[in-house]
């Protein structure tokens, strides 16, 4: 199975900041990542889908880069809507695998 | 609209029992893969099961296979969860999502989850 690994855990910021969060695969997926953005209570929302292709509705400040197993997810100017958890998954394979979460907290 | 709508959930004691339902609607539905994700209380998300749009595949997390069972019934847009010989570390919300549909994306649609308590 593929392991995915997301760090950090947590990250404090503050509005404003420019805040990037990684994800490492444990081979290579090509681009079959997705990044996910979930607040408390609700369920996780599809911001980045095949890496780098953002997601209908999703503001430009998110973006994601990467291929083979190092991969990127940044916001480039943190607003109040984003503190939440945000989680990385692999579909290169049909056994699916979530990344562990960065929690995104106001510092 | 695309709407995944969940039901079944509840209390359990270990050892027993529960089946999930998922309502969609508002897509083709043997186009897609589905899935069931679950989160439990304060952790993060873990992908359970899925099957692929005419039911011929299926694939489980190592921690459920042979306890649970995953199915569905495209004549009535539903997919369904049988979850047996459940444990206290099966406490979790369980979501229904989207998962591939011959696109680039996978699970872009999600319902609201429904709970399952594990508890003597």
């Amino acid at each position: 199975d593929i392991q995915m690994t997301q760090s950090p855990s947590t990250l404090s910021a503050s509005v404003g900041d420019r805040v990037t969060i990684t994800c490492r695969a444990s081979q290579s997926i090509n681009s079959w990542l997705a990044w996910y953005q979930q607040k408390p209570g609700k369920a996780p929302k599809l911001l980045i889908y095949k890496a780098s292709s953002l997601e209908t509705g999703v503001p430009s400040r998110f973006s994601g880069s990467g291929s083979g197993t190092e991969f990127t997810l940044t916001i480039s100017s943190l607003q109040p809507d984003d503190f939440a958890t945000y989680y990385c998954l692999q579909y290169r394979t049909h056994s699916r695998t979530f990344g562990q979460g960065t929690k995104v907290e106001v510092k | 609209e695309v709407q995944l709508v969940e039901s079944g959930g509840g209390l359990v004691q270990p050892g027993g029992s529960l089946r999930l339902s998922c309502a969609a609607s508002g897509f083709t539905f043997t186009r897609n893969w589905m899935s069931w994700v679950r989160q439990a209380p304060g952790k993060g998300l873990e992908w359970v099961a899925n099957i692929q749009g005419d039911g011929s595949e299926k694939n489980y997390v190592d921690s459920v296979r042979g306890r649970f069972t995953i199915s569905r019934d495209n004549a009535k847009n539903s997919l369904y969860l049988q979850m047996n010989s459940l444990r206290v570390e099966d406490t979790a919300v369980y979501y229904c999502t989207r998962d591939w549909g011959g696109t680039e994306k996978t699970f872009d649609y999600w319902g609201l989850g429904t709970l399952v308590t594990v508890s003597s």
